[in-house]
């Protein structure tokens, strides 16, 4: 099956400083790569969709110019927490779409980040 | 846009028994229901899902049924095990992949 592989697992940062999160589609073509939120004992929630070659759509409420997103290849889209604070410690997903596969609509997961934030 | 509850939020039974958690949708446009399996710290784990011009669909012990009329669908595990205890969750999405998840149901398997 697809392999959605992220990176860092987990990060522990200073207060301030700025966090990217890989993600990376190891066997197929995700144009569209899917970032979530998941807090502890919650569900998981959209922040942006992905889009290779374009700007990504943020959900109501993400701040975009705090959760930076790119997605400049076909494999690979990055989330950066810029100047993070102690509430956005939070597990961090990521999941892609197989461009080229059969089975519309089902999602592949990364392993998720864990950011806690000092 | 989507909403997508579930219910319960929480599920405790017997080993042995079985398990059945309920989810609505409120967008007629969502075409695909997954389900997802996920354990404390780790990714969701795809576990069934159905597609809406399916009613129902059996995996061993775990099935899903919808009712695209009454925009809901269930899951259903019999014969649960200890190692079901997880949190569930159901998720409504679109044919662009975009999708809205239920708030989860922490299922626990008694031995």
């Amino acid at each position: 099956g697809a392999v959605v592989s992220q990176h860092p697992s987990w990060v522990i940062c200073k207060s301030g400083t700025s966090v990217k999160i890989e993600c990376r589609s190891l066997d197929f073509q995700a144009t569209t790569m899917f970032w979530y939120r998941q807090f502890p004992k919650q569900s998981l929630m959209l922040m942006a969709t992905s889009n290779e070659g374009s700007k990504a759509t943020y959900e109501q409420g993400v701040e975009k110019d705090k959760f930076l997103i790119n997605h400049a290849s076909l494999t690979l889209s990055t989330l950066t927490v810029t100047s993070a604070h102690p509430e956005d410690s939070s597990f961090y997903i990521c999941s892609a779409r197989d461009r080229g596969g059969r089975r519309t609509g089902e999602l592949f997961f990364g392993e998720g980040s864990r950011l806690t934030v000092l | 846009g989507e909403n997508v509850e579930q219910h319960p939020s929480t599920l405790s039974v017997q080993e042995g028994d079985s398990a059945v958690i309920k989810c609505t949708y409120s967008d007629s446009a969502s075409n695909y229901f997954p389900w997802y399996k996920q354990e404390l710290g780790k990714r969701p784990q795809l576990i069934i899902d159905i597609r809406s011009n399916v009613g129902e669909k059996k995996d061993q012990r775990i099935a899903v049924t919808l009712n695209k009329t009454a925009k809901h669908f269930s899951l259903h595990i019999t014969e649960t095990q200890p190692e079901d205890s997880a949190v569930y969750f159901c998720a409504a999405s679109t044919q662009a992949g975009k999708s809205t998840f239920g708030d989860g149901t922490t299922l626990t398997v008694k031995p």
